[in-house]
């Protein structure tokens, strides 16, 4: 069964830690994603990564890196956790075949809370 | 502009009955995909169905169909006889296909299906 899982589904930190967030997929997706949901906002893309070491700046990248040393493993990282940081981070994975872009399949997401 | 818009922020209804799902979309590409995906209590995101622009037949799985007319630019989700199970929140998405990566999501719509 294909899978995305997420390094823990809740999280708790102080304001100005340093937050890692660990996506890992077994399908060989090329592509991967970080969301953050938000009531009434949806999903907002913070950054997508489409290969090793690659990675592009989503809608809401700021307060926010990334890391791609593995295909298969995707990190978001906050720099100095800020209560506004309080979310839902969803991380996703995508192939591409015939050059376009597919569904995405998800994680179970990380309800983290920045105190 | 792309935008996804999903007017009805929650609705509830009693188990049996059927219910529509509206989605509204924006976009200049004349190649795009849409998508549904289903986020129940769980919090992962699951995916329903992906359409592209070329092909506005109509599909059905099950309980579940999906009416896309590209003349009102609407690609809307009818649950017929629905189930407690069904309660969730239901996003649609956009992929437009001119370079870019993104999928656009709508903001939700919360399903309530009570028994």
């Amino acid at each position: 069964d294909v899978k995305v899982t997420q390094s823990s589904r809740y999280l708790v930190k102080r304001t100005g830690e340093k937050v890692f967030l660990e996506c890992v997929q077994d399908m060989d997706h090329e592509n991967m994603f970080w969301y953050r949901q938000d009531p009434g906002l949806g999903l907002r893309l913070i950054y997508f990564s489409y290969d090793v070491k690659m990675k592009e700046k989503g809608d809401i990248p700021e307060g926010y890196s990334v890391s791609r040393e593995k295909k298969e493993r995707f990190s978001l990282i906050l720099e100095s956790a800020s209560t506004n940081q309080t979310s839902m981070y969803l991380c996703a994975s995508s192939p591409i075949i015939q050059g376009s872009y597919n569904e995405q399949f998800f994680g179970p997401g990380t309800r983290l809370t920045v105190l | 502009a792309q935008k996804v818009t999903q007017a009805q922020t929650e609705i509830s209804v009693v188990e049996k009955e059927d219910v529509t799902l509206d989605c509204v979309y924006e976009t200049r590409d004349t190649t795009y995909y849409l998508f549904w995906y289903k986020q129940p209590p769980s919090g992962e995101l699951v995916f329903l169905i992906r359409r592209n622009s070329f092909d506005e037949q109509n599909e059905i799985s099950g309980r579940y169909s999906w009416n896309f007319q590209k003349s009102t630019s609407s690609f809307n989700f009818t649950i017929t006889a629905s189930q407690v199970v069904d309660s969730a929140v239901y996003f649609c998405a956009l992929n437009p296909t001119s370079g870019t990566y993104k999928y656009i999501f709508g903001t939700g719509t919360r399903l309530k299906v009570l028994a």
